[in-house]
């Protein structure tokens, strides 16, 4: 697909298991990130997000982890499914700048094992 | 479920040539973007649109590329004179307001010959 290259960090799991998908990141003023799920030949699709005044956020089957101590993201998901399979970037969003833009990371390629 | 929408989802074009990559947000949305992804690696923004200017851009983001809302609903990229490294996957997204969630297109991959 579009967003896999031989470069990319790969996490194969069997269905049913717990996936965690791990992200540093690199601006210590970022205070909004976001988890994206990007299939094949698609766009970006929203996950979950977390501000920086939490450290822990639960959705449907992901819950998103921040550390900022260490400017430590991660995303977990439960009871993975072969739908899960994508790449997954975390992105960040710096007050500063003033245009909102977003920082991706490198991308994590998730492949789920029948 | 309202969904950014982008057209053309291929454009191949010649080197030189000017492209429009077009892009209509959520509706109700007031903050715009385009990034860019070139195959096999991350996301890279391109320049964010807001009240009807630019509010930030990238280095990437040169005189050959312009963006513009021609009306309420489009929100266009044009590349004026397009080079072989500007073959990418191109996304919009839009935003209803500051930090909230990022919405992205699903993409126009333009190749340049």
């Amino acid at each position: 697909g579009e967003s896999v290259g031989l470069h990319l960090p790969t996490l194969s799991v069997q269905e049913g298991d717990n996936s965690i998908i791990n992200c540093a990141y690199s601006n210590s003023a970022s205070d909004y990130f976001i988890w994206y799920k990007q299939e094949s030949g698609k766009g970006p699709q929203f996950i979950i997000d977390i501000r920086s005044n939490m450290d822990k956020r639960q959705g449907q089957r992901v819950t998103v982890l921040l550390n900022k101590t260490v400017k430590h993201l991660s995303l977990q998901i439960a009871a993975t499914q072969p739908g899960d399979s994508a790449v997954y970037f975390c992105a960040e969003n710096p007050l500063t700048g003033g245009g909102n833009k977003l920082t991706f990371g490198t991308g994590t390629q998730l492949k789920v094992e029948l | 479920e309202p969904e950014v929408t982008q057209t053309p989802s291929h454009q191949v074009t010649q080197m030189g040539q000017e492209v429009i990559l077009r892009c209509v947000p959520i509706s109700n949305h007031l903050y715009f973007y385009w990034y860019r992804q070139i195959l096999g690696q991350k996301v890279e923004f391109l320049v964010s649109f807001y009240n009807n200017e630019i509010s930030e851009k990238s280095e990437i983001f040169d005189d050959q590329f312009s963006v513009e809302r021609p009306d309420g609903s489009n929100f266009t990229l044009k590349i004026r004179s397009t080079k072989l490294e500007d073959s990418a996957m191109y996304f919009c997204a839009s935003m209803s307001g500051p930090q909230e969630t990022q919405y992205f297109g699903p993409g126009t991959r333009l190749l340049v010959l």
